[in-house]
């Protein structure tokens, strides 16, 4: 069936150090995917998305990755800093409803 | 900006009872949503409207009932409340279905 799914549930880094968190996703027919970050008693926010034409994508301190050949998906964020500390989710279109699957959530606490 | 506006952002309900949660977004969004956030469990789609004066269920929509009034609002309704719908709701909307949707801050609602 579809899945999204994160191989870390839980990432511990200093300030300063850069994080990457991981995704890994079943529908080898999603065309789109993105990250959300979602602070404690707040609604995810947008950070960045790709396409499945794209392996690459950069944005302020993010970078996301795509590899297509292994279903994975991966979060780059440079010089993390304690306002990074959040819930980060990814999420990827190709639901059987047209709509945005979303995986569990990797927690990033961020060490000052 | 507004974006996405839920009302309200708490509620207790006791078993069966019924209540409307309000949503309404002012980006001229097509598309809006509405899933369920539990602990663990990710976000899943409750039901989702594509474009005004449709609606379509989601993963989970038992128990629910959804309209859309009009481009703006879209309301998600309880009619007989259970303890298992205890949950955090969220509302959001996007340009169009598979694409980047923004969300509301939340509905925490408790079932006793």
């Amino acid at each position: 069936g579809e899945s999204v799914g994160l191989h870390l549930p839980t990432l511990s880094v200093q300030e300063g150090d850069n994080s990457i968190i991981n995704c890994a996703y079943s529908n080898s027919a999603s065309d789109y995917f993105i990250w959300y970050k979602q602070e404690s008693g707040k609604g995810p926010q947008f950070i960045i998305d790709i396409r499945s034409n794209m392996d690459k994508r950069q944005g302020q301190r993010v970078t996301v990755l795509l590899n297509k050949t292994v279903k994975h998906l991966s979060l780059q964020i440079a010089a993390t800093q304690p306002g990074d500390s959040a819930v980060y989710f990814c999420a990827e279109t190709g639901g059987s409803q047209g709509n945005l699957i979303f995986g569990k959530g990797t927690k990033l606490s961020v060490k000052p | 900006n507004a974006g996405v506006t839920q009302t309200p952002k708490f509620q207790v309900l006791k078993t069966g009872q019924s209540m409307t949660l309000q949503c309404a977004q002012d980006m001229n969004h097509n598309s809006m949503y509405w899933y369920r956030q539990d602990p663990g469990m990710g976000l899943r789609l409750i039901y989702y409207s594509a474009s005004e004066g449709t609606t379509d269920k989601g993963e989970v929509p038992n128990g629910y009932n959804v309209s859309r009034l009009n481009k703006r609002e879209f309301s998600l309704r309880l009619e007989s409340a259970a303890p298992s719908q205890t949950s955090v709701y969220f509302c959001a909307s996007s340009g169009q279905v598979n694409t980047e949707a923004f969300f509301g801050q939340g509905t925490r609602l408790t079932v006793v």
